[in-house]
């Protein structure tokens, strides 16, 4: 079954605000952690990942933090845009070229 | 254009019909996966090759569900006697040690 999950089904947030989506798992195994972003009629695009030995990785605008204690990954990105609508995706896997076990999405709104 | 790409992106069939899809991942890529997506659910592993052997299947790759990458570039997933079961987006991603890159995806409506 299922080892992954999201908080929320939705998130509105105001352009230019930064986004918090959150993600919680269950299978501590997992040796990489992955955010995907998957705009409408496209398949999901990778984002960035964290390996299960660190707490807190960054890239353009965007950071991932991984909490081991309370199975906790979220995705952060600052200054929301309009073009960051879409839905996200936590996945974990044990490598990173391993089949990968996707969560159900959050889908992120930007408000004008 | 060099990411993956998958062929046709729409398929629309009657159940019991045989459909068959393509894929042609990224230049060199060694391994390949087929991955189904229903709506408002998050992709599920389906299969992986590396180069042209099938090292892993999933359960929910019944026997009407067939997979091959003959020569280790493209692949191919064939569905057998579609159900309405099987509507949904089939995504192919591809990887060389790294992170998988995906497709579009082609999606099946059977009616």
């Amino acid at each position: 079954g299922e080892s992954v999950g999201l908080h929320l089904p939705t998130l509105s947030v105001q352009e230019g605000d930064n986004s918090i989506i959150n993600c919680a798992y269950s299978n501590s195994a997992s040796d990489y952690f992955i955010w995907y972003k998957q705009e409408s009629g496209k398949g999901p695009q990778f984002i960035i990942d964290i390996r299960s030995n660190m707490d807190k990785r960054q890239g353009q605008r965007v950071t991932v933090l991984l909490n081991k204690t309370v199975k906790h990954l979220s995705l952060q990105i600052a200054a929301t845009q309009p073009g960051d609508s879409a839905v996200y995706f936590c996945a974990e896997n044990k490598g990173r070229d391993d089949k990968i076990i996707f969560g159900k999405g959050t889908r992120l709104h930007i408000l004008p | 254009d060099t990411g993956v790409s998958q062929d046709p992106r729409h398929k629309i069939t009657k159940r019991g019909q045989n459909v068959t899809f393509r894929c042609d991942p990224i230049s060199e890529h060694n391994r390949l996966y087929w991955y189904r997506q229903t709506l408002g659910q998050g992709p599920e592993f389906l299969t992986y090759f590396q180069n042209e052997a099938q090292l892993e299947k999933s359960r929910l790759l019944s026997d009407r569900f067939s997979a091959e990458r003959p020569k280790g570039s493209f692949s191919t997933l064939e569905i057998q006697r579609t159900e309405q079961g099987d509507s949904a987006m089939y995504l192919c991603a591809s990887s060389e040690y790294n992170e998988q890159f995906f497709g579009p995806g082609t999606r099946l409506t059977v009616l």
